[in-house]
């Protein structure tokens, strides 16, 4: 079955360290994102990717980063300097051309700061 | 810029209740309007979408119409069940320098009670 997967389900983290999420997604999208949800909001763009070895900062790119190696993966780093990374990390794709811009998500990550 | 206001939760309704929630939209150019459903620790999923004016989105018993003279696309259903018991996001799609922009509204949680 074609779809997003994201792994882990669940991480924990030590302040001060950097963690690495990971996306990948068989349905042969170019272009993929990554959001930050939080409890009561909507969902915040992070970074987004339209092709490989490309990728744009969001609305909230600080102390996060990406690579786009491969057009089936979309790797999120989540760095130290991000002051408040406990949150819900979901991943998204889409069709690039010729779409009303629809977006598949992926299961979610939820990642906790200790 | 582009935005999405839709209606503040949580909303508490009895099996088989009247469900309605309000969405309404600032946009430039022409939007593709969306509902996702989010249930308990899962990522987003499409309920529904619509395209152009007038175009009504449709599917497990839920509907929207799109409607540009009020900018508004109101979710609905009929008939709810325990099962509906989720977090309900409308969001827009803009096409914007070569590429799609999804805009998120902050979502409405949604209790179903048997």
């Amino acid at each position: 079955d074609g779809g997003i997967t994201q792994s882990p389900k669940y991480l924990f983290r030590k302040e001060g360290q950097n963690v690495t999420l990971s996306c990948e997604q068989n349905l042969n999208h170019d272009a993929m994102y990554w959001y930050r949800q939080d409890p009561g909001q909507g969902l915040r763009l992070i970074y987004y990717s339209q092709i490989v070895n490309d990728f744009q900062k969001g609305d909230i790119a600080e102390g996060y980063s990406v690579s786009r190696e491969k057009k089936e993966s979309f790797p999120l780093t989540v760095t130290s300097a991000q002051k408040n990374p406990t949150a819900f990390y979901l991943c998204a794709s889409s069709i690039r051309q010729g779409h009303s811009g629809e977006q598949f998500f992926g299961p979610g990550t939820r990642l906790t700061v200790l | 810029g582009n935005s999405v206001t839709q209606m503040e939760g949580p909303v508490t309704l009895s099996e088989e209740a009247f469900l309605t929630i309000n969405c309404t939209y600032t946009a430039t150019g022409y939007p593709s309007l969306f509902w996702y459903v989010q249930y308990p620790g899962e990522g987003l999923q499409l309920l529904l979408k619509a395209t152009k004016a007038d175009d009504k989105g449709s599917n497990k018993g839920f509907e929207a119409t799109y409607r540009k003279e009020t900018t508004s696309f109101h979710l609905e259903k009929g008939s709810v069940q325990v099962s509906d018991s989720a977090v309900y996001f409308c969001a827009l799609s803009v096409y914007i320098s070569n590429d799609y922009k999804l805009s998120f509204g902050a979502g409405t949680t949604v209790t179903v009670r048997a």
